[in-house]
């Protein structure tokens, strides 16, 4: 059973609409991640959470938010979409001191 | 400015053959460098991942071969399959806990291989 879930697989916006991306992990990790993935650009950070209540901005945070309310749960949030955040997007979980990262199916979000 | 590059951007290579993936680096306080792999409609996922203090790790038919100095790494993948056709993401981090395994991803290389 997979331990990391993403839900819109699928999401079509339209421009300044907000969109949510949800994530939930039943791996117990304490970190959980959100990337975008853009042909050429390979994989980039736009959030991540170390526990409950927290988030802290990656490397691209521009335009989106984070919200962590649970271990288990880890939201992406697009307040006014834009056509240029037309992407699929990546959740990932981990484990502090063990370095790998469990990626989701991942969401392919298309802004109209 | 990208911390971590990697070449060729796109690889082919008959079955049988040896496949050479590069990975070079910018921040010298990284010391943790893992390889995902990733095939179409999936997502990525760990393949094999090296650590300074060696120079060398091997999996089956896959290597990484580590050169501190240089700031350099490589993937060997031996006896290629069309089954490794797939695109490789060489990634890289500060050891835990200091920044909570935040990894940065090179763009990836797309590896065809024929049979």
């Amino acid at each position: 059973e997979a331990a990391v879930t993403q839900s819109p697989r699928n999401k079509v916006a339209v421009t300044g609409g907000k969109v949510t991306l949800s994530c939930n992990q039943t791996n117990n990790h304490n970190n959980m991640y959100w990337y975008r993935q853009d042909t050429g650009h390979g994989l980039r950070l736009i959030h991540y959470s170390y526990g409950a209540g927290s988030t802290e901005k990656g490397d691209i945070p521009d335009g989106y938010k984070a919200s962590r309310p649970s271990q288990e749960n880890f939201s992406l949030i697009l307040e006014l979409a834009t056509p240029s955040q037309t992407s699929v997007y990546f959740c990932a979980s981990g484990e502090t001191g063990v370095e790998e990262q469990y990626f989701g199916p991942g969401t392919r979000l298309t802004v109209l | 400015q990208q911390q971590v590059r990697q070449s060729p951007q796109s690889l082919t290579v008959w079955e049988g053959e040896t496949a050479i993936l590069n990975c070079s680096y910018e921040d010298s306080t990284f010391d943790y460098f893992p390889w995902y792999w990733q095939f179409p409609r999936e997502s990525p996922a760990l393949l094999i991942a090296i650590r300074p203090v060696s120079n060398k790790k091997e999996d089956g038919r896959f290597t990484i071969f580590f050169n501190k100095r240089e700031k350099k790494l490589s993937l060997h993948i031996t006896d290629s399959q069309p089954g490794d056709s797939a695109t490789y993401f060489c990634a890289a981090s500060v050891n835990p806990p200091q920044v909570v395994g935040q990894l940065t991803f090179g763009r990836g290389t797309r590896l065809q291989v024929y049979a």
